[in-house]
């Protein structure tokens, strides 16, 4: 069976430090991979998608990055946090293909930017 | 564009009470439809799914049936408990962006369940 392992659990980081955040998923190949983030009281927002290794696409212009460097690996990275990235951060996978596959998620990571 | 308005929360409800959360969708084609649910401090796990019209999802004493006439997917549990005490997310797939899979969540209903 599939799983997915998202770490940290809960960070907490001072404005203008970095931020990486890692995902990574066995049991499956080539899987989508995506990053969410939920602001608090507020759905979720699709930051990053990714297809294959090297491939990804960014949904809305912000202070963050991700990177696919192997198959199941995912990673989500700033170079200097605002306090406006403070939130709720999900990653998530499907099998190849989209459409009817539902994404599976992580556990998630709880960012406070201070 | 693609789009799910899902009613506004919280909901708050006694246990053993009947649950309709209300969810509506804009979208272009034929979507597949989704509902998630998310326990306090965890991510979203799916709760069911239907992939086209008339189709009836069901989970752990949940159904939604995909309405395509109402462009509707609601959620309902006949007899509800505290442990069912969660946020609740409607999505749909976005079949345009071909084989991403990536899916457009409502903003979620918070339901509360009182003993």
């Amino acid at each position: 069976s599939q799983t997915i392992h998202q770490w940290p659990a809960t960070l907490v980081q001072p404005v203008g430090s970095p931020l990486s955040l890692e995902c990574t998923v066995e049991g499956t190949s080539n899987p989508n991979l995506y990053w969410y983030r939920q602001a608090a009281g507020r759905g979720l927002q699709l930051l990053f998608y990714s297809v294959g290794i090297g491939q990804i696409s960014s949904e809305v212009p912000q202070n963050l990055s991700a990177s696919r460097p192997q198959d199941r690996q995912f990673i989500l990275s700033s170079k200097k946090l605002l306090l406006s990235d403070s939130g709720f951060y999900l990653c998530a996978w499907s099998f190849p293909g989209g459409g009817n596959s539902p994404l599976h998620f992580g556990n998630g990571t709880r960012l406070t930017v201070t | 564009g693609n789009s799910v308005t899902q009613m506004e929360g919280p909901v708050t409800l006694s246990e053993e009470a009947f649950l309709t959360i209300n969810c509506t969708y804009t979208a272009t084609g034929y979507p597949s439809l989704f509902w998630y649910v998310q326990y306090p401090g965890e991510g979203l796990q799916l709760l069911l799914k239907a992939t086209k019209a008339d189709d009836k999802g069901s989970n752990k004493g949940f159904e939604a049936t995909y309405r395509k006439e109402t462009t509707s997917f609601h959620l309902e549990k006949g007899s509800v408990q505290v442990s069912d005490s969660a946020v609740y997310f409607c999505a749909l797939s976005d079949h345009r962006s071909g084989n991403t899979g990536k899916l457009i969540f409502g903003q979620g209903t918070t339901l509360q369940v009182k003993p």
